[in-house]
């Protein structure tokens, strides 16, 4: 399975944009990179879902470069809701995900 | 439309004694897992069900977690007997199948299981 690093904090201010960077070096060919946010007392929510190049939603966007080795999760002007854990996996869809630390994002006034 | 339920949100129960936990995933969704988190621990992966079958348990950590899906639909999670390191929140997650690229997989709340 291939191993995803991602920072363990970030820290931002309401209204900035905010990029979480994910390295997954030998990620698999029929993976996809899938990113979650989990709040607090909540079970994680999907964000958004690639393989390779840019996909952008009503949420956020992500970018996967053509090597596929790592990907950014960006989320616009974010606000204090923003504030939570985000996780980035590789995915088949048909397999169980395999959780890493994830990255605590802290949005602040 | 509904969402993954679980229940009870929360249980406190004695070491030794049993606890059942149940999931209702999104109906129509014949993938369904279990995942667990210990206290400071990463999420893991415990059981994966297509529609009764069990296609992976690999993760389920003794013969002391019993985990059943009836018909397809909901499913239980049984720690018997329960001993102070199960404690943890226990997360239930559904998907059709195949997955939906558009949606990944719906989590519940989870249950917070506190074994004293």
């Amino acid at each position: 399975l291939a191993k995803t690093t991602q920072p363990i904090s970030m820290d931002s201010y309401e209204g900035q944009e905010v990029n979480i960077t994910c390295s997954h070096n030998n990620i698999a060919t029929n993976d996809y990179i899938t990113w979650y946010q989990q709040f607090p007392s909540q079970g994680p929510r999907f964000i958004i879902q690639g393989y390779k190049t840019k996909v952008t939603n009503e949420v956020a966007s992500l970018f996967i470069p053509a090597d596929r080795k790592s990907s950014t999760l960006s989320l616009p002007r974010v606000s204090l809701s923003d504030t939570a854990v985000y996780y980035c996996l590789p995915d088949t869809g048909r397999r169980a995900l395999t959780f890493g630390s994830g990255t605590r994002l802290q949005v602040q006034p | 439309e509904a969402g993954v339920t679980q229940f009870p949100s929360h249980s406190v129960i004695e070491k030794g004694q049993t606890v059942t936990l149940r999931c209702d995933p999104i109906s129509g969704h014949d993938n369904l897992y279990w995942y667990r988190r210990v206290m400071g621990k990463e999420i893991k992966f415990l059981l994966h069900f297509v529609k009764e079958s069990k296609q992976d348990e690999s993760g389920m950590p003794n013969n002391r977690f019993l985990a059943e899906r009836t018909g397809g639909t909901y499913s239980t999670l049984k720690v018997q007997p329960a001993e102070l390191e199960d404690s943890g929140v226990y997360f239930c997650a559904s998907s059709p199948r195949p997955m939906d690229a558009n949606y990944g997989y719906t989590f519940g709340s989870g249950t917070r299981l506190t074994v004293v």
